[in-house]
């Protein structure tokens, strides 16, 4: 089965500061990659996804994630935090389960934490 | 708007009660999907079903059970067989066929705490 590790359950940054969050993946197959943001008490929102093409991926509010085949990677980043992004942010990868379904697998999450 | 409804938002439950959450979408999605949250363990896949009156159990079946018997509706049911049931419960969708990249669309989920 394909699975996500995230390195860093809490990553702490000033407001302005590079937000850089780590995403590192297992695949048999090219992969489909996903970043998803979760506000308290809410759902899951899409910010960002990797199908095929380019491997530079440009989401929602300002971030950016790049599919690196040879480090089996998919690091989230923005140039400049904002206290908004403050949140629970979480990598999945699509895993086949049926000849046309797929779940997503996630990763255990990274609580982001932006500081004045 | 198209979206994933999930009631109820909070929800209280003794000891030995089942209790059903209610998933409901208007995205025309052929799959559905529930996983269960826990702080710092992620998102567990729980049951998922790709067509009307067909699902199929995911990582952690035990304990509860589910229905599809329209497309819009995919209710979960948490049982007194669940050993530690208390935890955020989040339904989710997907187009399930044809361009399927199995990106999710996500409800707001419900809070389940047994007391």
């Amino acid at each position: 089965a394909q699975s996500v590790t995230q390195l860093g359950s809490h990553v702490s940054v000033s407001e302005g500061a590079l937000v850089l969050l780590r995403c590192n993946y297992s695949s048999s197959v090219p992969p489909y990659l996903f970043w998803y943001v979760q506000y308290p008490n809410q759902g899951l929102q899409l910010l960002l996804k990797y199908t095929t093409g380019a491997t530079l991926v440009k989401g929602i509010n300002g971030f950016e994630a790049e599919f690196k085949k040879s480090e089996t990677s998919f690091h989230l980043t923005k140039p400049s935090a904002h206290m908004s992004d403050a949140a629970e942010y979480f990598c999945a990868v699509s895993d086949r389960i049926s000849n046309s379904g797929y779940a997503l697998n996630f990763g255990k999450g990274t609580s982001l934490l932006v500081t004045p | 708007d198209g979206g994933i409804t999930q009631s109820p938002k909070y929800l209280f439950r003794k000891e030995g009660q089942n209790v059903t959450l209610s998933c409901e979408q208007n995205l025309n999605h052929d799959a559905m999907y529930w996983y269960r949250q826990d702080p710092g363990q992620g998102l567990r896949l729980i049951y998922y079903s790709q067509i009307v009156n067909d699902f199929q159990k995911g990582d952690i079946a035990e304990g509860y059970s589910v229905s599809r018997e329209k497309k819009e509706s995919f209710p979960l049911t948490v049982t007194s067989a669940q050993k530690n049931p208390t935890a955020f419960y989040l339904c989710a969708s997907s187009i399930g066929t044809g361009k399927n990249t199995g990106e999710l669309f996500f409800g707001e989920g419900s809070r389940l705490t047994v007391l």
